[in-house]
């Protein structure tokens, strides 16, 4: 299994503009996860998904941020604009709906100037 | 979300067991514990969890209190692999938010060669 994989590894755009992140659950997982680690704030849920449906968003920072999951296979959390402080890693995480465990993605490193 | 403290850092020698503590004085009863690490550069990764017994794998074992308002995660035999961020987590599955992990602070282990 590849694990959950997530793109672009890294990213480096300019404020104002437009980020989207991508994710691929591991295969048969029902959840999926969008967070968010900074040096300030550490390690912070944004959204979860449970059979592609949105369930709690209550930690996206504020509109300028969305989240979909169109289909089991895929999810995107865009950032539109961007700005400096959203500079983090975004980390994507997929789990099976009754289990444990959540599997974490390499994450996304996202410097916005 | 019942909250869990740990030390900010420990070291320790190569090859020399590692105890790393958690305390979780206001621990529901059907609060399970969880523990994750992460390496540099890497996303969070399972390490193990329990209710109320020991509990032992490959990578690690989870000593419990009999009263659970304490745990240590324990490393047999640490490498220099073994140096991360280790994160302790409650996590009640019938809860609300039941399928969220709040990340706190987490130890960050040195592992001296």
């Amino acid at each position: 299994d590849a694990g959950v994989i997530q793109s672009p590894r890294h990213e480096v755009t300019e404020m104002g503009q437009e980020v989207t992140l991508r994710c691929k659950p591991i295969s048969g997982h029902n959840s999926l996860f969008w967070y968010r680690q900074t040096m300030m704030r550490g390690l912070e849920l944004l959204i979860y998904f449970n059979n592609n449906v949105p369930i709690d968003d209550s930690g996206m920072p504020e509109d300028r941020f969305s989240a979909k999951m169109p289909n089991a296979s895929f999810s995107t959390l865009k950032i539109q604009p961007s700005e400096p402080r959203d500079s983090a890693v975004y980390f994507c995480a997929s789990r099976p709906y009754v289990a444990e465990t959540q599997y974490f993605g390499p994450g996304t490193r996202l410097l916005v100037l | 979300d019942a909250k869990t403290t740990q030390p900010n850092s420990m070291e320790s020698n190569e090859e020399e067991p590692v105890h790393l503590p958690c305390n979780h004085s206001t621990i529901s009863g059907t609060d399970y514990i969880h523990w994750y690490r992460q390496l540099p550069s890497q996303g969070p990764e399972y390490v193990i969890h329990g209710l109320t017994s020991n509990v032992n794998n490959r990578m690690a074992s989870l000593a419990i209190a009999e009263d659970r308002k304490s745990s240590t995660l324990i490393l047999h035999r640490a490498t220099l692999r073994d140096a991360a961020v280790y994160y302790c987590i409650l996590r009640d599955p019938l809860g609300q938010g039941a399928q969220k992990l709040v990340f706190g602070q987490g130890t960050r282990l040195t592992i001296n060669p």
